[in-house]
């Protein structure tokens, strides 16, 4: 199975930071990478699909960039909604695999 | 707007089977594909399988041998069987959709999921 490679694991910023999370495939896997937020006891959130398209009703500032091996989200203005744990998700390759999450926290 | 809810036992011995539920809503489970994907505490998303619109299904690799997906269209509800549980399968359970693109063609991102049920492995 592809191993996907979040980094940071976790990260500390403050309101209005521009932030970038960043996802690394052990194989390439084309433009087939999500990216989802979860917030405590909720499920995940398509943000990102097909490596770059924003899911409707996502808020702008959340943008998705990469091919192949390595991606990243980023957040180009912090909110408080926003801060949260993120996944990466591969679909190329059979079976679908995430990454093992980035915490955004409140500095 | 369409809803999933899991449901389920929140406690199963170990060595015995898991069976859960998701409900779907507003809209018919027959046209789309679902998944299950589960997380343990703390920790990160495992997906578990796949039953598509056909009723076939697709299992992951590393559970294959103990998981169980059906549908009931007449009740639009998925079903979830996982076998010979152990402490390690004690994780929040989700039943989730793939979703369609505008031109109609499936993929196998998710951007429809239920609120998860906690399912404790423990005698």
């Amino acid at each position: 199975a592809i191993q996907l490679t979040q980094s940071p694991s976790s990260l500390s910023a403050s309101v209005g930071d521009r932030v970038t999370i960043t996802c690394r495939a052990s194989q390439g896997v084309s433009s087939a990478l999500a990216w989802y937020q979860q917030k405590p006891g909720k499920p995940p959130k398509l943000l990102i699909h097909d490596a770059s398209s924003l899911e409707s009703g996502v808020p702008s500032r959340f943008s998705g960039s990469g091919s192949g091996t390595d991606f990243t989200l980023t957040i180009s203005s912090l909110q408080p909604e926003d801060f949260a744990t993120y996944y990466c998700q591969q679909f190329n390759n059979y079976p679908q695999t995430f990454g093992q999450g980035t915490k955004l926290e409140i500095k | 707007q369409v809803q999933l809810q899991e449901s389920g036992p929140g406690l199963v011995k170990p060595s015995e089977t898991l069976s859960l539920t998701c409900t779907v809503s507003g809209g018919s489970i027959s046209n789309h594909y679902w998944n299950w994907i589960r997380q343990p505490a703390g920790k990160g998303l495992e997906w578990i399988g796949r039953i598509y619109a056909s009723g076939s299904t697709g299992y992951n690799p590393s559970l294959k041998s103990r998981v169980t997906m059906s549908r009931d269209t007449s009740k639009n509800q998925l079903s979830l069987r996982l076998s010979s549980v152990t402490a390690a399968d004690t994780a929040v359970y989700y039943c989730a959709r793939d979703a369609i693109t505008v031109f109609g063609v499936v993929t196998y991102y998710f951007d429809y999921w239920g609120q998860g049920t906690l399912v404790t492995v423990s005698s």
